[in-house]
């Protein structure tokens, strides 16, 4: 079993949808949750970034720590075609300059 | 600012044939890390540098691979006697203390096909 599992998709949702993307992780040692954006032929950008258990809002997109489920979860409100990309889980054990434990992605078209 | 730079953007090679691929992390970034892509498999570590500290090499996949990271900037990934398998994107990344979050900046990657 990987330590981060990322369903693939792809997800093709219309316009204006609220769309969930999610992951699931096997240790219970991740305390920093990241959610990353990544286009075609691009490096991956960072969306959002959480500490241990809870939500966190920025704009459209929310996203969800559930520790105890080892479960996290991306929402984007109101969806655009602008926001078609694959969406990449991140995780790590502990803060600082360390490498990140990544999801397979999830890739999503937003159909105007 | 600059962000984090890779060349070549593609790299076509013949199998057994060495490769370097080219990293330049944002100017002052303490840690370094490289990244591989594969379809299907998603982002795998593969080797960090954090300052003057010995590198974490503990991701890469053989021998064949080694990378370096000289006057703790620009880092060069080799991968020697190049097999179809290692054809990826492969993606560096550069990181320090920012709003907490210790964010890490990704390139754009190099594309490497191995024939």
């Amino acid at each position: 079993q990987k330590e981060v599992e990322q369903d693939p998709g792809p997800l093709s949702v219309p316009e204006g949808a609220i769309v969930s993307l999610n992951c699931t992780y096997s240790n219970s040692a991740f305390q920093y949750f990241m959610w990353y954006r990544q286009y075609s032929r691009k490096g991956p950008e960072l969306l959002m970034y959480t500490y241990s258990s809870g939500n966190k809002e920025d704009g459209r997109f929310t996203a969800q720590v559930d520790k105890s489920s080892k479960y996290i979860s991306l929402f984007i409100r109101d969806s655009q075609p602008s926001d078609s990309a694959t969406y990449l889980c991140a995780m790590r054990r502990i803060s600082g300059n360390t490498p990140l434990v990544f999801g397979k992605g999830t890739r999503l078209s937003v159909i105007a | 600012g600059a962000g984090v730079s890779q060349s070549p953007s593609n790299k076509v090679t013949e199998k057994g044939k060495d490769v370097e691929l080219r990293c330049d992390p944002i100017s002052g970034h303490t840690a370094l890390y490289w990244y591989r892509q594969s379809l299907g498999q998603g982002l795998e570590f593969l080797i960090y540098f954090q300052g003057n500290s010995a590198p974490d090499k503990s991701g890469l996949p053989s021998d064949r691979f080694s990378a370096e990271r000289t006057g703790g900037s620009v880092s060069t990934l080799t991968i020697q006697r190049t097999q179809q398998e290692d054809s990826a994107v492969y993606l560096c990344a550069s990181s320090d203390r920012d709003r907490g979050s210790y964010e890490q900046y990704f390139g754009p990657g190099t594309r490497l096909t191995v024939t």
